[in-house]
């Protein structure tokens, strides 16, 4: 089966402060990748980062880069200098690119707030 | 450019109804994809239109269904309500690229249905 973990449902940061967002995945194939999404009250997911699991390098964006340990089959997200407008659900999924699949599959999510 | 569009944004409907839910993909995308968001939930994935036929399907009933255009638009259509159909319904799109790696999906906003 193909799951993803997100262990935490609520963290919360100050303004300009760094947090970690952790993810676990379970999947038997090799070539996949990851993603992290964020989704704000306006419901729209918004992609943050993508992570192709045949590569070693971590991936950065801006403020947002992962720690990806494939053989712990660990993704997680790191937010740097945390802004308000980051305040939202943020979602890990993965997909496995057989075919042209869109399957993509979700975590539960984590909430994270921003306080200034 | 105008992203992926979805209507209606909310519709309520009664157990045993029947509902229609349209999105119009991103200019230049050819593949449309639905989501199914139950409150706390991650989406899960119901199914992926290409070439006007369904390509792969998730865990869901026959009572979902869909339909592309030669536009690319897509219908989700949902038979015989259960309250458990409540939920966002999220519509995504992509431009297909064969085997060479995992499409970055574009999501709209969603329709948020409510069955009483």
């Amino acid at each position: 089966a193909q799951t993803v973990t997100q262990s935490q449902p609520e963290m919360s940061v100050q303004e300009a402060e760094t947090v970690t967002l952790s993810c676990t995945y379970d999947t038997s194939e090799n070539n996949y990748y990851l993603f992290w999404y964020k989704q704000p009250p306006s419901r729209q997911m918004i992609l943050v980062i993508r992570q192709e699991a045949y590569k070693q390098q971590n991936a950065t964006e801006n403020r947002f880069s992962v720690n990806f340990q494939k053989a712990a089959k660990s993704f997680s997200l790191k937010i740097s200098d945390s802004q308000l407008g980051d305040t939202a659900m943020y979602f890990c999924a993965f997909i496995t690119p057989q075919g042209g699949s869109e399957k993509l599959v979700f975590g539960k999510g984590t909430k994270l707030t921003v306080n200034p | 450019d105008a992203g992926v569009t979805q209507s209606p944004t909310h519709l309520i409907k009664t157990r045993g109804q029947q509902v229609t839910l349209r999105c119009s993909p991103k200019s230049g995308h050819d593949t449309v994809s639905w989501y199914q968001q139950a409150l706390g939930q991650g989406p899960q994935f119901i199914f992926q239109y290409y070439e006007e036929e369904e390509r792969q399907r998730g865990n869901f009933p026959d009572r979902f269904s869909g339909h592309q255009f030669p536009n690319y638009s897509s219908e989700l259509n949902v038979n015989a309500l259960l309250l458990g159909d409540s939920a966002l319904y999220l519509c995504a799109s992509s431009f297909l690229r064969g085997y060479s790696g995992a499409n970055v999906l574009t999501f709209g906003a969603g329709s948020r249905l409510t069955v009483l």
